[in-house]
């Protein structure tokens, strides 16, 4: 089974700055689906940036950016210019590609990183 | 982007009684759709993948007796929590797949009293 690992439970940036959040994954597959979601206090959930394993260039959504080490298993989010509306909880979610017909199709999250941004 | 939809947005119910959380897709049509749940403070677990016409795939430690899920057409899902006790006290939220991605209804809270 795959397991997905945020070590950091909240990170703090001044507003304008840069901050990354760390997400590492363990799986035995060679192709699969990296996604970084956004949870606002509202609780929906938000697609940030999705990157696929087979890839090798790094995904980029405006601000957003990811560093995809996939020999290290490896998926950060690097949000630039942070912004007052970035602040929530972010999830790093894994997916396969290979459907087994056991919910092999479903996502396996991290257990979140809560990003507060200091005026 | 695509839409999906949950109602109610919260029910709160006694203990022993059963509780339906409907899901659809409002603007597509998805064959494949996804029950979370999420503890407070917790992140999502995948409790089962929904898909139309057929039987649903529960997680290791989901009981199937107890969340039924029905996937009876291609926009709509539904989840039974049934006998709901104390412990069914969650954030449910579900999602609908479009080929390689997922989108997330805005969730379901439920209180067992």
């Amino acid at each position: 089974a795959q397991t997905v690992t945020q070590s950091q439970p909240e990170m703090s940036v001044q507003e304008a700055e840069t901050v990354t959040l760390s997400c590492t994954y363990d799986t035995s597959e060679s192709d699969y689906y990296l996604f970084w979601y956004k949870q606002p206090p509202s609780r929906q959930m938000i697609l940030v940036i999705r990157q696929e394993a087979y890839k090798q260039q790094n995904a980029t959504e405006n601000r957003f950016s990811v560093n995809f080490q996939k020999a290290a298993k490896s998926f950060s989010l690097k949000i630039s210019d942070s912004q007052l509306g970035d602040a929530a909880m972010y999830f790093c979610a894994y997916r396969s590609t290979m459907y087994s017909g056991g919910g092999a199709d479903g996502l396996t999250f991290g257990k979140g990183t809560h990003l507060i941004i200091q005026p | 982007g695509a839409v999906v939809s949950q109602h109610p947005s919260w029910v709160i119910c006694k203990s022993g009684t059963s509780v339906k959380i409907e899901c659809r897709s409002l603007d597509f049509q998805a064959t494949t759709m996804f029950w979370y749940r999420q503890f407070p403070k917790q992140s999502l677990m995948l409790m089962a993948t929904s898909n139309e016409g057929s039987k649903a795939t529960y997680e290791q430690g989901v009981e199937k007796d107890k969340f039924l899920i029905n996937h009876a057409s291609l926009t709509l899902s539904t989840l039974t929590v049934t006998s709901a006790h104390p412990e069914d006290s969650s954030f449910y939220i579900c999602s609908a797949r479009i080929l390689n991605e997922q989108f997330f209804g805005p969730g379901t809270r439920l209180t067992v009293l």
